[in-house]
C-alpha cells in the first residue's frame, strides 16, 4: 500500500528567507504532483513531475523529483506571504491508469 | 473553459437519511474520482473510477456508491447518512497518462455535515 508522507506539517516562515518542505512515499512511481490549497478553497494544481530529475520552476517555488529515493522536496526562495497555503504533495500509482495518493499536507505560514 | 462543477456546495443533512452528491465534468476525461478531507487525514480517496460503467473502492469506501452511466458525471450516494461522514468532498477528473495533461482537476467541493 502506497504512503505519502509529508513533513513538516505545519511550518512558519519568515518573509525574506528560505525553506524547503519534503515529500516521501514507499512505493515506486515516476508521477508526482503539488498542489496548493488555500482556506476553503478547492485545490489547485502547482506543478507535474513525472520522471526522475525533474525539476520545475513557478517563480518563488521550485520542486524536484528523485524517483530513487522516493522523495520531492519543494524549495521556497524569499518567502512572502502570498505564499501562506497548505501544500500537498500526491504519488500516482495508478500504473495504466491514475489514481493519486495525498500526503497529509503541509500548512506554510508567512510572517513579517 | 472545461470545468467540474460540484452541488450542493453546502449540505446538512439528518443521520440515517440518503444523500447524493453531485460532480460534472466537461473535460471528457475518462477518469473520475471521490475524495474526503478531513483535518488531520488530508484527502482519502472514496471511491474511483476509470471510465462509463467503471467503478472502484477507494480506501475510505464504507457507507458510499458512484455509478457512471456517462462520462461527465460521477455522483457520489451516502446510503444512510451517519455523523462520521460530516465532512468536506472533493470530486476531480484527470485524463489517462500519456493522453495530454496528467494532472487532476478539481471541483469547489461539498462541505457536508450530518446532524
Amino acid at each position: 500500500e502506497l504512503k505519502v508522507e509529508q513533513n513538516p506539517l505545519f511550518l512558519s516562515m519568515q518573509e525574506g528567507k528560505n525553506y524547503t518542505i519534503y515529500c516521501n512515499y514507499s512505493t515506486t512511481s515516476d508521477r508526482l504532483y503539488w498542489y496548493r490549497q488555500d482556506p476553503g478553497k478547492s485545490l489547485e494544481s502547482l506543478f507535474v513531475l513525472l520522471s526522475n530529475g525533474a525539476v520545475k520552476q513557478e517563480g518563488r517555488l521550485m520542486a524536484s523529483l528523485d524517483t530513487k529515493a522516493r522523495l520531492s522536496t519543494l524549495h521556497i526562495t524569499a518567502a512572502v506571504h502570498d505564499l501562506s497555503a497548505t501544500y500537498f504533495c500526491a504519488v500516482d500509482n495508478g500504473g495504466a491508469n491514475s489514481k493519486l495518493t495525498f500526503g497529509k499536507g503541509i500548512t506554510l505560514s508567512v510572517r513579517p | 473553459d472545461a470545468e467540474i462543477t460540484q452541488s450542493p456546495r453546502h449540505k446538512i443533512t439528518e443521520t440515517g437519511r440518503q444523500v447524493t452528491l453531485a460532480c460534472h465534468q466537461t473535460w471528457n476525461h475518462n477518469n473520475m474520482f471521490w475524495y474526503r478531507q478531513d483535518l488531520g487525514h488530508g484527502l482519502r480517496l472514496i471511491h474511483y473510477s476509470y471510465g462509463v460503467q467503471d467503478t472502484n473502492k477507494g480506501e475510505v469506501s464504507d457507507g458510499y456508491s458512484v455509478s457512471r452511466s456517462n462520462t461527465e458525471d460521477l455522483p457520489l450516494t451516502l446510503e444512510s447518512a451517519a455523523s462520521s461522514q460530516t465532512s468536506v468532498y472533493f470530486c476531480a477528473s484527470s485524463e489517462i497518462p500519456g493522453q495530454g495533461r496528467t494532472e487532476a482537476f478539481f471541483g469547489q467541493g461539498t462541505r457536508l455535515t450530518v446532524v
